[in-house]
């Protein structure tokens, strides 16, 4: 069972587009974060949203934690080839180990 | 940001060999680091969490024989593939998490293991 689902799996848009990309969940968590990974390095650590109805801003790219803190959005506006990659959400259930769980996945294809 | 180091970035080795993969937190101390598995296309796979001084937390379905994890250091992991198989192959990261109040966690590079 998929404790966060993302949606959509797979985009692939033209240069100058605008998207959302979609990241929910039926459990609460604690924090949850964003990140975007190119093939073959690491996940690179976007944004962490922490308070119900939260919203932050990251040049193009805005973030929103939903009230109840069971589900995010990101927001690309104006997409540029640079974009593209694999976005991961992850959200943060309090435990005693300070457990991650990661959505699937949201691979973004940005053409020029 | 934090970083977090890993080596090798790439391993090749022979069926039957162990493989031994240092994850390093350079700038921050580390009570909590994780190990995840990612195969092609698919998102991270957690297979256990290290802490400091104490036993690894694998999770189901992971062979704790097979993955050893140890947490020498508040600044480094290793996870050692034993008697590894071509399925071990796969992309593993390792992540830290920062204490600074949050559940942020910071992701080293890598490490590309092909086993022939």
């Amino acid at each position: 069972t998929q404790l966060l689902e993302q949606s959509p799996q797979f985009l692939s848009i033209q240069e100058g587009e605008n998207l959302t990309v979609y990241c929910n969940s039926s459990s609460v968590f604690s924090s949850l974060q964003w990140y975007r990974q190119e093939p073959g390095e690491g996940p690179v650590l976007l944004v962490t949203v922490v308070t119900g109805g939260e919203v932050k801003k990251l040049k193009r790219l805005t973030f929103q934690f939903g009230d109840a803190r069971k589900d995010s959005s990101l927001h690309i506006t104006a997409a540029q080839p640079g974009d593209t990659g694999l976005y991961l959400c992850a959200g943060s259930m309090k435990t005693s180990y300070d457990k991650v769980i990661f959505g699937p996945g949201t691979s973004l294809s940005v053409i020029p | 940001g934090a970083v977090v180091s890993q080596h090798p970035s790439r391993v090749i080795c022979k069926s039957g060999t162990s493989v031994k993969i240092e994850c390093r937190s350079l700038d921050f101390q580390a009570t909590t680091m994780f190990w995840y598995r990612q195969f092609p296309k698919q998102s991270l796979m957690l297979m256990a969490t290290s802490n400091e001084g104490s036993k690894a937390t694998y999770e189901q379905g992971v062979e704790k024989d097979k993955f050893l994890i140890n947490h020498a250091s508040l600044t480094l992991s290793t996870l050692t593939v034993t008697s590894a198989h071509p399925e071990d192959s796969s992309f593993y990261i390792c992540s830290a998490i920062r204490p600074i109040g949050t559940d942020t966690q910071y992701f080293g590079p890598g490490t590309r293991l092909t086993v022939l």
